[in-house]
């Protein structure tokens, strides 16, 4: 089983959907949470950390279950520009970032 | 926030032959990393890059294929040694944000190996 677990997608959606990405994680000592966003044959980019009370910025909401080692993303009112692979990441005590394999997201108008 | 600059951003290289990747930071940094991304696969992480001592390596990752320098807390190079097409990916340097686990990440290196 992977150490980070994500939906395998991809997600296509028109513009003003609204889009959920989930995340599992194995390693119940994970410490911090994030999700990042990759443009294609772009580095990484951090999206949003996620805590525990759910942080949200703008359209998008970040959530965390750690009693069932879960993550999520949403997105409201897709934007063309949205479309992009994310990226579920764990980081460990140890300072390791462990990467989910992606979920790829493609608004259309 | 950190600006991370790699070269090369790309290469092609012959098989048998070593690349040497550059990453310079424009701040002081404990926190190095590299990864790597084959083709239509996320991140793994080859090494932790220290400053004044070896690298620490991931399983799967050896110092004679991969040596990394990190002579000062700016700086760090990786190398991709006897180079096969299986070590075509993108190498990425990245930094940590002190004490927060946010990652940021140079722009890659895309190597081709024929």
């Amino acid at each position: 089983r992977k150490e980070v677990e994500q939906d395998p997608g991809p997600f296509n959606v028109p513009e003003g959907a609204t889009v959920a990405f989930n995340c599992t994680y194995s390693n119940s000592a994970s410490q911090s949470f994030f999700w990042y966003r990759q443009d294609c044959r772009k580095e990484p980019k951090l999206l949003m950390s996620v805590y525990s009370s759910g942080n949200e910025d703008g359209r998008f909401t970040a959530q965390l279950n750690r009693a069932s080692q879960y993550i999520s993303l949403l997105i409201r009112d897709s934007k063309l520009s949205d479309s992009a692979t994310y990226l579920c990441v764990v980081n460990t005590n140890a300072g390791k970032s462990t990467f989910g394999d992606g979920t790829t997201l493609t608004v259309k108008p | 926030s950190a600006v991370i600059s790699q070269k090369p951003s790309r290469d092609i290289c012959q098989r048998g032959t070593s690349l040497t990747i550059q990453c310079q930071v424009d701040s002081q940094v404990t926190m190095m990393f590299w990864y790597r991304q084959q083709p239509g696969q996320s991140l793994t992480l080859i090494a932790t890059a220290n400053q004044g001592s070896e690298a620490t390596y991931e399983s799967g990752f050896v110092i004679d294929k991969f040596p990394i320098s990190r002579p000062n807390l700016t700086f760090s190079t990786l190398t991709v040694s006897n180079m096969s097409p299986e070590d075509s990916s993108i190498y990425l340097c990245s930094v940590e944000v002190p004490n927060t686990g946010e990652l940021f990440f140079g722009e890659g290196s895309r190597l081709t190996v024929l």
